[in-house]
């Protein structure tokens, strides 16, 4: 099975602030690297697939980044409604995989 | 637009079954690979099982191999988790979700449920 590690666990950030989540995986997964937003109470959200495009109507403050193993996922400018956990999953392989998520808190 | 709408979760004690209904409206689910995902409470995500368009191939977690049985009924529109031999550990939100594509490229989880939660316990 494929590993996916993503740091860190819980991150605490200002309004504005840029904020960055890694991902890495234990083998080679090409790009097919999911993010995903989940609020309390709610299912996961999709909003980057293939690691770096955008799904359809996801504001653009969100991004990916990387292919292999190294991947990252950046808010630009963190506002409160972002509050949330963050997933990261691939599906290069079954069984597909998450991350253990990142929950980002309001500093 | 894509909806899929989970029931059938509840309480049942160990050792039971419990079936999962996924109702789709706004695609026609014998054509889509269709997959189930579970969240335990408190706790991350986890695929559970996967059935091919078509309905021909099925996967599972090995969690799950053996006890779970996944399955679509098309003239109902409607994806099925059967799970038998409940544990206390299968105690998850359950969800639903389909994958989405984009010009030739396809990626899982792009349309989820809102979830049915089944509780595993005496």
């Amino acid at each position: 099975d494929i590993q996916m590690t993503q740091s860190p666990s819980s991150l605490s950030a200002s309004v504005g602030d840029r904020v960055t989540i890694s991902c890495q995986a234990s083998q080679d997964i090409s790009i097919h690297l999911n993010w995903f937003q989940q609020k309390p109470g709610k299912a996961p959200n999709l909003l980057i697939f293939d690691a770096s495009n955008l799904e359809t109507g996801v504001p653009s403050k969100f991004s990916g980044s990387g292919s292999g193993t190294d991947f990252t996922f950046t808010i630009s400018s963190l506002q409160p409604e972002d509050i949330a956990t963050y997933y990261c999953q691939q599906y290069d392989n079954l069984p597909y995989t998450f991350g253990q998520g990142t929950k980002l808190e309001i500093k | 637009e894509v909806q899929l709408l989970e029931s059938g979760g509840g309480l049942v004690q160990p050792g039971g079954s419990l079936r999962l209904s996924c109702v789709a409206s706004g695609l026609t689910l014998s054509t889509e690979v269709m997959h189930w995902v579970r969240q335990a409470p408190g706790k991350g995500l986890e695929w559970v099982s996967t059935i091919s368009g078509g309905g021909s191939t099925t996967y599972y977690a090995d969690s799950v191999k053996g006890r779970f049985t996944i399955s679509r009924d098309s003239s109902k529109n409607t994806l099925y988790l059967q799970m038998n031999s409940l544990r206390a550990e299968d105690t998850a939100v359950y969800y639903c979700a389909k994958d989405g594509c984009s010009g030739d490229s396809c990626y899982s989880f792009a349309y989820w449920g809102q979830g049915s939660l089944v509780t595993v316990s005496s």
